[in-house]
């Protein structure tokens, strides 16, 4: 069991670049995450899908896109990139939110925008 | 807003020592306050508390809520080097619609260090 995967482990952008962060989870878990890591900082909420078919924002969404491609894959999209995005990306996923299920997390993505 | 805010945000020590961390809290509609440790990479789970008074024990690490007064504190005893990590705390609130969509609001997390 692999848990929740995410690529690229470490990227640099230039700023005005695209990317995607991809992240899969094998758990058929209905909920997923996307988070950033800053010092000092914690972690913030990106956005989330509680299931399927449904996206919303968190905290800190602006500047990012999501996309729930299938009840297993939750990406995340930088249209243009900027050294504030720079940070750790954790994506996490849990088996019902409305229950608060615990959250499990990937290994994390590096991305450093220069 | 919902705010987490923990201390001290760096503690270091020799094996052996015991060690407690700190969470407050304000959160509207409080639901569950979750303890995580975060070595290299992921966070890993280690405690939900919902209920105030019932400690939450694993081996030498333990936690207890205080929903009164806003706090947790998570207490680690005869640490040893592997306990150096962050630990992370989070609490989850209700929504209007009586929902949490399992949204965390973390703390800025203690960062310990254990010394042989």
């Amino acid at each position: 069991n692999a848990g929740v995967t995410q690529t690229p482990k470490f990227q640099v952008l230039k700023t005005g670049q695209s990317m995607t962060l991809q992240c899969a989870q094998d758990m058929n878990h209905n909920s997923m995450y996307w988070y950033r890591q800053d010092p000092g900082m914690g972690l913030r909420l990106i956005y989330y899908s509680a299931s399927e078919g449904t996206t919303d924002k968190g905290e800190v969404p602006n500047g990012y896109n999501v996309s729930r491609l299938n009840k297993r894959e939750f990406s995340l999209r930088l249209e243009s990139a900027a050294p504030s995005q720079t940070s750790v990306y954790f994506c996490a996923s849990s088996q019902q939110a409305r229950v608060q299920e615990t959250q499990y997390f990937g290994p994390g993505t590096r991305l450093l925008v220069l | 807003e919902d705010k987490v805010v923990q201390s001290p945000l760096s503690l270091v020590v020799h094996e052996g020592d015991t060690v407690t961390l700190n969470c407050s809290y304000e959160v509207t509609n409080f639901r569950s306050l979750l303890w995580y440790k975060q070595e290299k990479k992921a966070p890993t789970f280690l405690f939900m508390l919902t209920s105030s008074g019932i400690e939450k024990k694993s081996g030498r690490l333990s936690s207890i809520l205080d929903k009164k007064e806003l706090f947790s504190i998570l207490n680690i005893t005869a640490t040893q080097t592997g306990d150096s990590a962050i630990y992370l705390c989070a609490v989850v609130g209700i929504d209007a619609g009586g929902t949490s969509y399992g949204k965390l609001t973390f703390g800025q997390g203690t960062i310990l260090t254990v010394h042989p």
